[in-house]
């Protein structure tokens, strides 16, 4: 069965440079969600979106935004990084209707130096 | 805030034993509560997705019950072997009155498992 799929993997970049990580969802999966999680944290939530319009945002840094696009996939961008930026980003996908089950991808693995 | 607590953080337990974890978090509102398995360098894989009070799951070794109205549910798994070592995470989500549709997960910080041989 697909799986959610994310790219890059992984991704090294310096400080203040401008990074963008891609999702695509499970065929027909309609809610995308991105988390972020630190080393030794839980993930946060950070926006998510419901046929293709911003669904909820949660602890989403204002340098950070995202989109779905028309074939479902997501992108985040994420410019003038920081060090703190450095962490697993998880994409989610589910079928609202469902209970919001929730499909995680494979995870980007972002460093900044 | 949401506060999705589970307890205990960590647990270690040897092979063959049985054991369970708690996850607690806010009775009102209540839309669903997902159970998580997360080994490291993997991704989370969904246990449970929880609806109803008094809902009881189960997935070969491993149940869960839920109780929204004194807002906790219990993970339990029978007879623990190695391959179960894992983070188990639990995720409440908050029915949005508002907009008539849940989307958000706020998840516990989980419970580290680890089950010796």
């Amino acid at each position: 069965a697909a799986g959610v799929i994310q790219s890059p993997r992984h991704l090294i970049k310096e400080k203040r440079e401008t990074a963008t990580l891609k999702c695509y969802p499970i065929p027909r999966h309609d809610t995308v969600y991105w988390y972020q999680q630190g080393p030794g944290q839980d993930p946060q939530f950070l926006i998510s979106f419901y046929e293709k319009m911003q669904s909820d945002k949660g602890s989403i840094p204002d340098r950070f935004s995202a989109q779905q696009f028309s074939d479902y996939h997501s992108e985040l961008n994420m410019s003038s990084l920081e060090l703190g930026d450095s962490a697993l980003y998880f994409c989610a996908s589910s079928l609202v209707g469902n209970h919001n089950e929730q499909f995680f991808g494979p995870g980007t693995r972002l460093t900044v130096l | 805030i949401l506060n999705v607590e589970q307890s205990p953080q960590s647990l270690h337990v040897q092979e063959g034993d049985s054991t369970n974890f708690t996850c607690s978090f806010p009775s009102s509102n209540f839309y669903a509560l997902h159970w998580y398995r997360w080994e490291t360098a993997k991704s989370p894989e969904a246990l449970f997705v929880m609806t109803l009070n008094g809902d009881e799951k189960k997935k070969g070794r491993i149940s869960a019950t839920l109780n929204t109205k004194e807002g906790y549910s219990y993970l339990y798994i029978k007879g623990s072997q190695p391959e179960d070592s894992a983070t188990y995470l639990c995720a409440f989500i908050r029915y949005r009155v508002s907009s008539g549709s849940a989307r958000q997960l706020t998840f516990g910080s989980g419970t580290q498992l680890t089950v010796l041989p």
